[in-house]
């Protein structure tokens, strides 16, 4: 069955300090992937998403993410981190084609819970 | 441009009340989607709608039904609430079929069943 791991359930980071959020997908064939933000009380924002080409993927607020099929990762990165980042985060997953079956939707991992230390 | 909406924002239910969630969006998306979001397990996807007049089962769809009646709208209902219901469900849109176009989420509703 196809997952999507996030094995981190909680991060600290010292505010300025570099951040990397880890993702692993299962799928048969390589799919679409995503990473979300979740603030408090809040729904979800999309940060950056993987189609093709470009392995190194821009996202806003200044987040990337690299795109490693070898080791069927999507790893989100920031080089500096803010307060205003502390959130919840979500990797997800789509197959690349509908097939009408239950899933076809977006699959999630668990979500990595980010805080940030002053 | 209001984008995904969702109605109500809280809600609490007794064991076996019924109640219908609201999704609307003004995007003109062809693809809705309705989420449970519980602490630890992310996302799962109850239901969706690739376009109106048209539903699909997800992941985890028992106790759920939804309806497409308009475009713009796709509600949920639990016919006899139970506690293992108790969640945060999500509303999204998107354009194209959601595995190749950016999912838009609404802010999310609050239910408890007691």
């Amino acid at each position: 069955a196809q997952s999507v791991t996030q094995p981190d359930i909680h991060i600290t980071v010292s505010e300025g300090a570099s951040l990397e959020l880890r993702c692993n997908y299962s799928y048969g064939a390589t799919p679409y992937l995503f990473w979300y933000v979740q603030s408090p009380g809040q729904g979800l924002q999309l940060l950056l998403k993987y189609f093709s080409g470009d392995t190194l993927v821009q996202g806003i607020k200044g987040f990337e993410a690299e795109f490693k099929r070898s080791q069927s990762s999507f790893n989100l990165r920031k080089p500096s981190v803010h307060w205003s980042d502390a959130a919840e985060y979500f990797c997800a997953a789509a197959p690349r084609s509908y097939s009408g079956g239950g899933a076809d939707g977006l699959t999630f991992g668990k979500g990595t819970h980010l805080i940030i230390q002053p | 441009n209001a984008g995904v909406t969702q109605t109500p924002k809280f809600r609490v239910l007794k064991t076996g009340q019924s109640m219908t969630l609201l999704c609307a969006q003004d995007m003109n998306h062809e693809y809705m989607y309705w989420y449970r979001q519980d602490p630890g397990m992310g996302l799962r996807l109850i239901h969706y709608s690739v376009g109106e007049g048209t539903t699909a089962k997800g992941e985890v769809p028992d106790g759920y039904n939804v309806s497409r009646l308009k475009k713009q709208n796709f509600l949920l209902g639990l016919e006899s609430a139970a506690p293992s219901q108790t969640s945060v469900y999500f509303c999204a849109s998107s354009y194209y079929w959601g595995a190749g176009d950016t999912q838009y989420f609404g802010p999310g509703t609050r239910l408890t069943v007691l």
